[in-house]
């Protein structure tokens, strides 16, 4: 998955708890990116970041936080305030060219279930 | 509003064979057109990226068109392997002075049956 690993593979949370995604890169791309994919429906953009220490909210950002400490690394947190969780998370990074043309590689994604 | 639509919702083909799925979108002003596929339970791989000038590109058996005048696209698969059975996104991308957008499409889903 071109050097963009996403853990865990299944992840099973109980309602109210917060739980947080991993994703890193040694792509040494500057840009990454988290999304939610549900079935019959395109991916949904949650955060962004461009560079380490800054990240924009998406178009779905409610109940989600990000952190960007390191360029290799940017964490998704689910909060109990996610009204619908249950998804599958991609992760995603980049060369920041600021138009959307540079390819986003993607990581293999974490199916999240809340029982 | 900006949308991106893909037919059809999904389909089934014979290997061997060729099929052309494809993809509408309404977003303005347009930047670039990237068609995606994505195995089940797998992250997406680019396929093929195309401009406003392009018309079309090819990537092996994979040939995108695109017709930016009426705001079509469609990815031709040629001679179908059992490997392509997949989920095929249309992706566009718009930019303006505020940034870009990237707006997925839902997807197509491919079955390639022996």
């Amino acid at each position: 998955d071109g050097g963009i690993t996403q853990s865990p593979k299944y992840l099973f949370r109980k309602e109210g708890q917060n739980v947080t995604l991993s994703c890193e890169q040694n792509l040494n791309h500057d840009a990454m990116y988290w999304y939610r994919q549900d079935p019959g429906q395109g991916l949904r953009l949650i955060y962004y970041s461009q560079i380490v220490n800054d990240f924009q909210k998406g178009d779905i950002a409610e109940g989600y936080s990000v952190s960007r400490e390191k360029k290799e690394s940017f964490p998704l947190t689910v909060t109990s305030a996610q009204k619908n969780p249950t998804a599958f998370y991609l992760c995603a990074s980049s060369i920041w060219d600021g138009a959307g043309y540079n390819e986003q590689f993607f990581g293999p994604g974490t199916r999240l279930t809340v029982l | 509003k900006n949308q991106v639509e893909q037919s059809p919702q999904s389909l089934i083909i014979l290997e061997g064979k060729n099929c052309t799925l494809q993809c509408n979108y309404t977003v303005s002003p347009f930047s670039n057109l990237r068609w995606y596929k994505q195995d089940t339970g797998r992250g997406p791989v680019s396929l093929t990226i195309m401009t406003f000038s392009e018309n079309t590109k090819s990537n092996g058996r994979y040939t995108a068109t695109l017709d930016a005048d009426t705001k079509q696209s469609s990815l031709h698969i040629t001679a179908s392997q059992l490997s392509d059975s997949a989920s095929y996104i249309c992706v566009v991308s718009s930019t303006n002075t505020g940034g870009f957008k990237t707006i997925f499409g839902a997807g197509t889903r491919l079955f390639v049956k022996a």
